[in-house]
């Protein structure tokens, strides 16, 4: 069974873009999870969608926004860059409740100029 | 709120030999899992293992066990004949089963095993 994939890679941007990251998760999971990792604040959760619905959303601005597709594939997008948005964010998956355990994509690597 | 505490920012260990991560954490909940993640350098983040809170037998998979203490909110990982693959950070994990599918993540461990 194939992974969860996330595209692009690394992706390079400017302040005050935008930015729209993909995730696609393991098949027959329903949940999708995001995570911002950082060299100063580690590991910090965004938000979680199941079933195309925001199930939890971690404290971060208005700007970071997600969205997830009726195939479980998972959209989250970033307005109005900041320097310090740069950092690697994780999607994980699960396959539905908070029983599951969450596999991890490799992650995107955004940098912001 | 709960908080997770990795006091080992780096550790180094001898191929073959043992090595013990700590981690604690803090909640007022009774109804949670704990993780131990690795992130090796192509910074794809790997289950280790997991284990429930209501279980008291400490899990295990193959080299790495954990030894949880509830009382004392202490899940440290063992690893046993260390190979040089378990190169990697290492991040401790608590998730709280009410509330859903939400990892609150310790500082890491970055853990170097030397030939």
């Amino acid at each position: 069974k194939a992974g969860v994939t996330q595209t692009p890679r690394y992706l390079i941007k400017t302040r005050g873009q935008q930015v729209t990251l993909s995730c696609s998760p393991i098949s027959g999971h329903r949940s999708v999870s995001w995570y911002q990792q950082t060299p100063g604040q580690g590991l910090q959760f965004l938000f979680e969608y199941f079933s195309e619905t925001q199930r939890n959303k971690g404290n971060f601005p208005g700007r970071f926004s997600g969205r997830q597709f009726s195939n479980s594939r998972s959209e989250m997008n970033v307005s109005t860059l900041e320097l310090g948005d740069s950092a690697l964010y994780l999607c994980a998956s699960s396959l539905s409740g908070s029983t599951d355990t969450q596999y991890f994509g490799p992650g995107t690597r955004l940098t912001v100029l | 709120a709960q908080t997770v505490t990795q006091s080992q920012p780096e550790m180094s260990v001898q191929e073959a030999e043992t090595v013990t991560l700590s981690c604690t954490y803090d909640t007022s909940e009774n109804n949670y899992y704990l993780f131990w993640y690795k992130q090796p350098p192509s910074r794809q983040m790997i289950l280790v293992i997991r284990q429930e809170a209501y279980k008291q037998q400490n899990a295990t998979e193959n080299r790495f066990s954990v030894n949880f203490q509830k009382a004392a909110k202490s899940f440290s990982l063992k690893i046993s004949d260390s190979q040089l693959g378990d190169t990697a950070m290492y991040f401790c994990a608590f998730m709280n089963r009410n509330a859903g599918n939400m990892l609150t993540f310790g500082g890491g461990t970055r853990l170097m095993v030397k030939p």
